[in-house]
């Protein structure tokens, strides 16, 4: 089965400027999730769906950051304005359900970000 | 809060050499443990899990057991390659409602010839 897409791969931009990733998470999973990995640190949940509704954003900026899954689909993560400290790989992960604790996490290859 | 801890990196080694990577955890209940890995210029990838206490997790030669009274799921192998050269993350999932993953700050192995 296809695995979990995302795009772009790498991106470069100026601080204070705007960038967006898209995600599409693996078939019929229903759970989907954004994590920030920052050079040397493991990946740190950011904003985790089900189906189309939020049920864990509490590590989110929401001062610049901000997250769709329209359709329950595919979802579109948002940083603006970008700051330096932004700078880091964005990964897109999905599972079937979100089962208390039973449920695999497929990840994505992940956007590279470097604010400059 | 929930958290992971492992053994600080890089792990080097020579080829055919037994690894432990070793990894700790705080948490409430009984979380699923997992180790993903995340090979250069790569996406992490699910390398083994356990679910509950006792549960022996193995894969590509790699096996981690669910050690609850030590708060533990070290990961071994008997002989390394080259192409172990990776990044492992010991992570841990609660057994609650909607629970996040929460990962260690991963361990560099790097294997040489």
């Amino acid at each position: 089965e296809a695995g979990v897409a995302q795009s772009p791969r790498y991106k470069i931009i100026e601080k204070r400027q705007s960038v967006a990733f898209w995600c599409n998470p693996i078939s019929g999973h229903a759970t989907l999730y954004w994590y920030q990995q920052i050079l040397g640190q493991g990946p740190k949940l950011l904003i985790q769906f089900q189906n189309n509704g939020v049920v864990d954003d509490s590590q989110l900026p929401k001062d610049r950051f901000s997250a769709e899954r329209l359709k329950g689909v595919d979802s579109t993560l948002k940083i603006q304005p970008a700051k330096l400290e932004d700078s880091a790989v964005y990964l897109c992960a999905s599972s079937f359900a979100a089962a208390a604790g039973f449920e695999t996490q497929y990840f994505g290859p992940g956007t590279r970000l470097l604010v400059l | 809060g929930d958290s992971v801890t492992q053994m600080e990196g890089p792990v080097t080694l020579s080829e055919e050499a037994f690894l432990t990577i070793n990894c700790t955890y705080t948490a409430t209940g009984y979380p699923s443990l997992f180790w993903y890995v995340q090979y250069p210029g790569e996406g992490l990838q699910l390398l083994l899990k356990a679910t509950k206490a006792d549960d022996k997790g193995s894969n590509k030669g790699f096996e981690a057991t669910y050690r609850k009274e030590t708060t533990s799921f070290h990961l071994e192998k008997g002989s390394v390659q080259v192409s172990d050269s990776a990044v492992y993350f010991c992570a841990l999932r609660g057994d609650t409602g909607f629970q996040k993953l929460v990962f260690g700050t991963g361990t560099r192995l790097l294997v040489s010839p």
